[in-house]
């Protein structure tokens, strides 16, 4: 069964601490990805990661980056949270291709930070 | 640029009644489009796609129709259930150089099914 695990389901944090949200797939997908999802607003991607150590800006990527060393776990880091990101956070894979990729989603981390 | 206009929720219905959420697009080019479920607690599923025009989509009795005349793909249901009820997205894709499809998504519709 295809799964995506994200390490935290809940976290709370502290205005200007670093903060890591980890995201493990164990389908070998080549591409991971990160989003937030705010009300109104959809789902907005962050980065996105095609192979171990590649990496592109999404939409949204002030004030976040990320890690990908392993090809199975992708790590979204902000680097001095502020309030400003708290949000729900999702993280999703999928294999390349021209054709119909599916992204498989992970449960979401809900972020609070004070 | 590309994007997603669904209408806003929350959508709340009785069991049995008529479910229709409207989705429209903008997009460059020749977009696939995507229903996402989100039911509490968990991730977006797949619920249906339609990769082109007059293409329709189908999963668990819900329906949407391709209408590239009218930049639509609105979901249907004819009898909703309680267990619906969740958060709808829809979303149109995109080829990337390095990624394969590239997702836009709406803003969601909550949707709110009574006894």
């Amino acid at each position: 069964d295809v799964k995506v695990t994200q390490s935290s389901r809940y976290l709370v944090k502290r205005t200007g601490e670093k903060v890591f949200l980890e995201c493990v797939q164990d389908m070998d997908h080549e591409n991971m990805f990160w989003y937030r999802q705010d009300p109104g607003l959809g789902l907005r991607l962050i980065y996105f990661s095609y192979d171990v150590k590649m990496k592109e800006k999404g939409d949204i990527p002030e004030g976040y980056s990320v890690s990908r060393e392993k090809k199975e776990r992708f790590s979204l880091i902000l680097e001095s949270a502020s309030t400003n990101q708290t949000s729900m956070y999702l993280c999703a894979s999928s294999t390349p291709g021209t054709g119909f990729h599916e992204q498989y989603f992970g449960p979401g981390t809900r972020l609070t930070v004070t | 640029g590309n994007s997603v206009t669904q209408m806003e929720g929350p959508v709340t219905l009785s069991e049995e009644a008529f479910l229709t959420i409207n989705c429209t697009y903008t997009a460059t080019g020749y977009p696939s489009l995507f229903w996402y479920v989100q039911y509490p607690g968990e991730g977006l599923q797949l619920l249906l796609k339609a990769t082109k025009a007059d293409d329709k989509g189908s999963n668990k009795g819900f329906e949407a129709t391709y209408r590239k005349e009218t930049t639509s793909f609105h979901l249907e249901k004819g009898s909703v259930q309680v267990s619906d009820s969740a958060v709808y997205f829809c979303a149109l894709s995109t080829l990337s150089n390095n990624a394969g499809n590239m997702l836009t998504f709406g803003g969601g519709t909550r949707l709110m099914v009574k006894p």
